[in-house]
């Protein structure tokens, strides 16, 4: 079982709907990433939290420690938006990241 | 501010040849930097950690005489494929850790390694 897990692995919506993309972990962790991989592949980190919630523009990011869960939110979502998102986790106090294997999301016009 | 870049973005080398692949942070000085490899439709996996003047630590299973890195200086860290094979075929990604926060990441843009 991967230490980090995500759920959907794809999700499919229509541009304005409210998206949610979950990451559960099964170790005890220093902070958690959300990262944005676009198709050519580049890397962009959008939030690093290790408690409550963060908000940036559109996306919202929450974390619940005590029951090892992040969710990232976007809201009126965009054909932009469409990427691999990715959870990713520091286990303990390392500066080491484990990495969820994504969530593939296609925004349609 | 805090931009990693990666050179090159994309190489295309014969099998038994080396491939040099350079991850720099522009606007930042990295003590530590991090070398990831993804394979399609894989999540990211720590190749090593690459901390300036100190030798690299590898992860399990990374051979240290294969993939060689230098980090050395405070905004460079290099990456080595040494006797490259097809199976090297993959996206390298580097990361460095940011001035602030030992947690915070910042991410090069990958560099597309075929080996043929």
């Amino acid at each position: 079982k991967n230490e980090v897990e995500q759920s959907p692995q794809n999700l499919t919506a229509q541009e304005g709907e409210f998206i949610t993309i979950n990451c559960s972990y099964s170790v005890g962790i220093s902070a958690l990433h959300w990262l944005q991989q676009h198709p050519g592949g580049g890397i962009v980190s959008l939030f690093m939290l290790s408690s409550g919630k963060k908000k940036h523009g559109r996306l919202i990011a929450t974390i619940n420690i005590q029951e090892k869960h992040s969710s990232l939110h976007i809201t009126a979502s965009h054909p932009r938006d469409s990427a691999v998102y990715i959870c990713a986790v520091h286990p303990g106090g390392s500066e080491k990241l484990v990495f969820g294997k994504g969530t593939k999301l296609t925004v349609n016009p | 501010g805090a931009v990693v870049s990666q050179h090159p973005s994309r190489v295309i080398c014969k099998s038994g040849t080396s491939v040099k692949i350079e991850c720099r942070s522009l606007d930042f000085q990295a003590t530590t930097m991090f070398w990831y490899r993804q394979f399609p439709k894989q999540s990211l996996m720590l190749m090593a950690t690459s901390n300036e003047g100190s030798k690299a630590t590898y992860e399990q299973g990374v051979e240290k005489d294969k993939f060689l890195i230098n980090h050395a200086s405070l905004t460079l860290s290099t990456l080595t494929v040494t006797s490259a094979h097809p199976e090297d075929s993959s996206f390298y990604i580097c990361s460095a850790r940011g001035p602030g926060s030992s947690y915070e990441q910042y991410f090069g843009p990958g560099t597309r390694l075929t080996v043929t």
